[in-house]
This record gives C-alpha cells, structure tokens and sequence, in this order.
C-alpha cells in the first residue's frame, strides 16, 4: 500500500528557533501534498497545499512567511515553522495525494512542541 | 462552504456490541464524504467513502456508512464492535469524488471498546 513517512515524530525547540518537518512518499510519486494542523479535541484544518515545483497555496489566515513549505522532489515536502512561539505547538499532519487511484495517503503526525 | 459536525468526542461499547459513530455535513454542493480511522502514532486511513453511487457504503474492517440527504447525514456503522476498533474516526467532506481535493474534517470521535 502507500505509505507517508513523517520526520520527526516529536520535536521540542525553543522559542524564536525554526523547525522543519519532513514528509516522504516512500512508494509513490506526488505532485500535490497537504499539510494540516490538528489542535487538541479539534479538527484537522488545512494549511497549505503544496505542489512539486512550484509555490505552495495557503489557507486564509494562515502565514506564509511563518509556516515555509518547500516540495522540492517528488516525494518529499518540508513544512519549516520559523520563529516558533509556544502558540505553535500543535500537531502537523501531512498528506501525499497518488494519482493512480485517486486518494490522500497521510503521514502518522508531527508533534511539535514549543517552549 | 463545507462543515462537518461529528456529534461525540468520546463513544464507548461494549465489544459486539453496535458501533454508530455520528456525522452530519454541511455543503453548497452535492458532497462527497469519507471516513477515516486513526490508530495510534499512525496516519489516516480511508475506510470508506460516498461518490454519488450507491447510498449504503461498504468500506473495511466491516464498517459501512449510509449518506442521507433529507437528513445531511453519513453515520458510520458497524454490527459488531472488536477490540481492535478502538481508534479516532473522522468525518470528512470534499467537493471532488477523489480525496486529491481538499477535505474539510470534522472533530473527530475516539471509539472505546470495552472488553
């Protein structure tokens, strides 16, 4: 099946630092990957969709300056939380949508926290 | 705009006992609608979704869920609860028939199975 690897799992940093989080396809292509963000007893939202070799869309009230996304290859994005201030801690779950069938394969999650 | 509304954070049964987790939708469109489980320290998995064909959806692990739309509804159901169900479901609502769309998610319902 299609798997979505996330990196790292969990990651502490402190404030005013950056931290990238890493989301892989490992046994597929994606030209078009999801980044979302889940707080506690809440729902996933949508931040940006990012889209191999080109400029990441966002979301409405979400900051592109802050929240970087690079989709570099076609298996990998990167989600770059710069300055990280404690209201940034939060899990971050990407997706990988695959072509040949049609669906959103999701990564197992980021848990970022900031202190 | 799209919203969904799962009714439950918390649904506890006794194992064999009937599994009805609740979603309700909102949508401007006719929707498409999906259910994903979520176990611990993993990603999403679809278990099932509606594209317009048949109302009554079968998806795995012997859950299925049936959209109405007089009631803008797409409970998920399952006869018979395992041990192994125990997971968070989310309700999701997309415009397009492929998940390559953006989903809109609900708040998620954590299923309890008591042995």
């Amino acid at each position: 099946g299609a798997v979505v690897s996330q990196h790292p799992s969990r990651v502490i940093c402190k404030s005013g630092t950056s931290v990238k989080i890493e989301c892989r396809s490992l046994d597929f292509q994606a030209t078009t990957m999801f980044w979302y963000r889940q707080f506690p007893k809440k729902s996933l939202m949508l931040m940006a969709t990012s889209n191999e070799g080109s400029k990441a869309t966002y979301e409405q009230g979400v900051e592109k300056d802050k929240f970087l996304i690079n989709h570099a290859s076609l298996t990998l994005s990167t989600l770059t939380v710069t300055s990280a201030h404690p209201e940034d801690s939060s899990f971050y779950i990407c997706s990988a949508f695959r072509m040949e069938d049609g669906e959103q394969y999701f990564g197992p999650g980021t848990r970022l926290t900031v202190t | 705009a799209q919203s969904v509304t799962q009714l439950g954070s918390h649904v506890s049964v006794s194992e064999g006992a009937l599994v009805l987790l609740r979603c309700n939708y909102s949508s401007s469109v006719p929707p498409y609608l999906f259910w994903y489980v979520q176990y611990p320290n993993q990603g999403l998995q679809l278990l099932l979704k509606y594209t317009s064909a048949a109302t009554l959806v079968k998806g795995i692990n012997g859950f299925e869920a049936e959209f109405k739309k007089s009631e803008t509804s797409f409970h998920l159901t399952k006869p018979s609860a395992h041990m192994s169900d125990a997971a968070e479901y989310f309700c999701a609502v997309s415009e397009r028939p492929n998940a390559g769309n953006m989903l809109t998610f609900g708040g998620g319902t954590r299923l309890m199975v008591k042995p």
